[in-house]
């Protein structure tokens, strides 16, 4: 299976901060990799997807990059519903889809 | 509104059986392929189970292989999961979530767009 290592596995920052959250796949996965914030008792929320691309409806100040085998969340300036947690999702060929094991966001 | 809402947690004895729902609207649901996705107490996401939009292909975790079936109900726009043999390991909330893009026959390339809001199930004697 394809491991997703994503780091940190915890983040203490402020209002107004630049954070980023890198995963970096075990093995090539082209650019089929997602993230995503949830916060306790809600569903996940899927931000970026292939990369880069925003989904509808998440602000700007969310982004996603890719550099070799690491993929990166970057948030250019954190507002106080931001504080979540966030995981990366890889989703190439064969199955099963794997998760980072999250990045817990906090003040 | 698209929406997605479970249905069927609960608790239940080691080596039960337990039937989830998934009820669709807002949407065309044939058209996507659909996920159960989970979440352990105190743990991360986990991918459960993939079903494509017209049920020819499925995919499960390792774990739940030969124990859980995914089925759907184009008909009734509802999403199914049987699991049985449940043991400890399988306490979690599970989510059905849907595929970002109508049509996908692997699992979550481009992520899962709508979720819903999950149900427990809890194994326990």
């Amino acid at each position: 299976d394809i491991q997703m290592t994503q780091s940190p596995s915890s983040l203490s920052a402020s209002v107004g901060d630049r954070v980023t959250i890198t995963c970096r796949a075990s093995q090539n996965i082209g650019d089929y990799v997602n993230w995503y914030q949830k916060k306790p008792g809600k569903a996940p929320k899927v931000l970026i997807y292939g990369v880069s691309s925003l989904q509808s409806g998440v602000p700007s100040r969310f982004s996603g990059s890719r550099s070799g085998a690491d993929f990166t969340l970057t948030i250019s300036s954190l507002q106080p519903e931001d504080f979540a947690t966030y995981y990366c999702q890889q989703g190439h060929g064969s199955p099963p889809i794997t998760f980072g094991r999250g990045t817990r966001l906090e003040i | 509104e698209v929406q997605l809402v479970e249905s069927g947690g609960g608790l239940i004895q080691p080596g039960g059986s337990l039937r989830l729902s998934c009820a669709a609207s807002g949407f065309g649901f044939s058209d996507y392929s659909m996920n159960w996705v989970r979440q352990a107490p105190g743990k991360g996401l986990e991918w459960v189970s993939f079903i494509s939009s017209t049920s020819s292909t499925t995919y499960y975790t390792a774990s739940v292989e030969g124990r859980f079936t995914i089925s759907r109900d184009n008909a009734k726009k509802s999403l199914y999961l049987q699991m049985n043999s449940l043991s400890a390991e399988d306490t979690a909330v599970y989510y059905c979530a849907r595929e970002t893009f109508p049509f996908g026959v692997t699992v979550a390339p481009y992520g899962m767009d709508v979720w819903g809001q999950g149900t427990t199930v809890t194994v326990s004697s």
